[in-house]
């Protein structure tokens, strides 16, 4: 199975500032198929980017992802107080689906 | 809206089962399939297996091919998940998820999580 590795395990950051989470995978992810998700204390995780560049529904356009092969990114333009929490990358191009460990973005 | 509204937590003992409901809401059920996803504390999310709420098609990870079970009530717009042969590792919060379409492999809304715990 694929393994993702997220770096890096937490971001510290102020409000305004861009952040860019990194997502390397162990082999090349079929068709560019890695999705990105936000998750919140207590709260199921909340889908941002599919097919590495494209934004759900209701995303603000802060947010963007980007990469093909083993690497990937999410980048957030101008990090608003929301924005704090937990991120996970997502390959659905070989079976089993796998996820990243996550990346922790905190308020510095 | 969609929704995805998931049975309450469960404490079961080392071998025991455990059947979790998740209630869809807000779309046409039948049309998009239903994944399990499981967080055991400290964990990355792990994706179990996932039902073709359509025609009730299943596929499952190696990990959990022979504990899992997915099913669906279409009549009741609802997918179950059931464990069997629980140990203290299945402590963790099982997620619903909903497909982007009938397999895309990428979830559009979750549901809120139920905790199970297995202790004796």
């Amino acid at each position: 199975e694929i393994v993702l590795t997220q770096s890096p395990g937490t971001l510290s950051l102020s409000p305004g500032e861009r952040a860019t989470l990194s997502c390397r995978a162990s082999q090349s992810v079929s068709g560019s198929y890695l999705a990105w998700y936000q998750q919140k204390p207590g709260q199921g995780p909340r889908l941002l980017i599919y097919g590495a560049s494209s934004r759900a529904t209701g995303i603000p356009d802060r947010f963007s992802g980007s990469g093909s092969g083993t690497d990937f990114t999410l980048s957030i333009s101008r990090l608003a107080p929301e924005d704090f929490a937990v991120y996970y990358c997502q390959q659905y191009g070989n079976s089993p689906e796998t996820f990243g460990q996550g990346t922790k973005l905190e308020i510095k | 809206q969609v929704q995805l509204v998931q049975s309450g937590a469960e404490v079961k003992e080392p071998g025991a089962s455990v059947k979790i409901s998740c209630k869809a809401s807000g779309y046409t059920f039948i049309i998009s399939a239903i994944h399990w996803v499981r967080q055991a504390p400290g964990q990355r999310l792990e994706w179990m297996g996932w039902i073709n709420a359509g025609n009730g098609n299943t596929k499952y990870s190696q990990t959990f091919q022979d504990r899992a079970s997915i099913t669906r009530d279409t009549s009741a717009n609802t997918a179950y998940m059931e464990l069997t042969s629980l140990r203290s590792e299945d402590t963790a919060v099982y997620y619903c998820a909903r497909d982007r379409g009938s397999y895309w492999g990428y979830f559009d809304h979750w549901g809120q999580g139920t905790l199970v715990t297995v202790s004796s």
